[in-house]
């Protein structure tokens, strides 16, 4: 069965410092591996996507890893801002004949000024 | 390029009656993905969908819901006779296919 397991459940830090957030999955054969972010009341929009051949991909402040080889991700946000509170949703889509992706449960991130 | 649009925004239903929640995807996107999420829980998927076809609803509960994409208009989820349990975000994507998904604002569903 695919799945994806985000960790940790929830995370509180000062406004300045930074986080990681880890996911490890599941889902095979692999075709890509999405972070997004959700505010409150909002719909996901997408940080990051990394297939199978990329290790490190960056967006602003954001920078995802992938490790296919033991199936982790992890995304690091760098100088957190009030505005980085929300929850970080990494999501994995299989290739060959499903398309259907797997979502974790993500990680409530909130900024403290 | 108008991004993926959901309504109502906001539904209030009592148990027993229909809701209908429309999802107009983005311009050219032709896939449709329906996904509900509960509190504190991650988006489940629900239902996939082309133009006049379901392609896999294997996460839509097989009594009370359906859905549809019609060759003009938007994707309509529908549920009947609603139930509390019902009541949850339901949020819809599009996509040009095997591509980045867009999601919609969402409709939450408030069952009485």
């Amino acid at each position: 069965k695919n799945q994806v397991e985000q960790s940790p459940q929830s995370l509180i830090i000062l406004e300045g410092k930074n986080c990681t957030l880890q996911c490890n999955y599941t889902v095979s054969p692999f075709s890509n591996l999405r972070w997004y972010k959700q505010d409150t009341g909002r719909g996901p929009v997408s940080l990051t996507i990394m297939t199978f051949s990329e290790n490190t991909k960056s967006n602003g402040r954001y920078t995802a890893t992938l490790d296919a080889d033991t199936k982790q991700s992890s995304l690091h946000i760098t100088a957190s801002q009030l505005s980085d509170s929300a929850s970080y949703i990494c999501v994995v889509r299989p290739s060959g004949g499903s398309y259907i992706p797997t979502f974790g449960r993500g990680t409530s991130l909130i900024v403290h000024p | 390029n108008a991004g993926v649009m959901q309504n109502p925004r906001h539904l209030v239903r009592r148990r027993g009656q229909e809701a209908r929640l429309r999802c107009s995807p983005m311009k050219g996107h032709s896939h449709v993905y329906w996904y509900r999420q509960l509190p504190e829980e991650g988006l489940k998927f629900m239902v996939y969908l082309q133009k006049e076809n379901i392609i896999d609803e294997s996460g839509m509960p097989k009594e009370r819901f359906s859905a549809e994409f019609p060759k003009e208009g938007p994707s309509i989820l529908r549920i009947q006779q609603v139930v509390r349990g019902d009541s949850a975000a339901y949020f819809c994507a599009s996509e040009t296919g095997g591509g980045e998904q867009f999601f919609g604002p969402g409709t939450r569903l408030t069952v009485l």
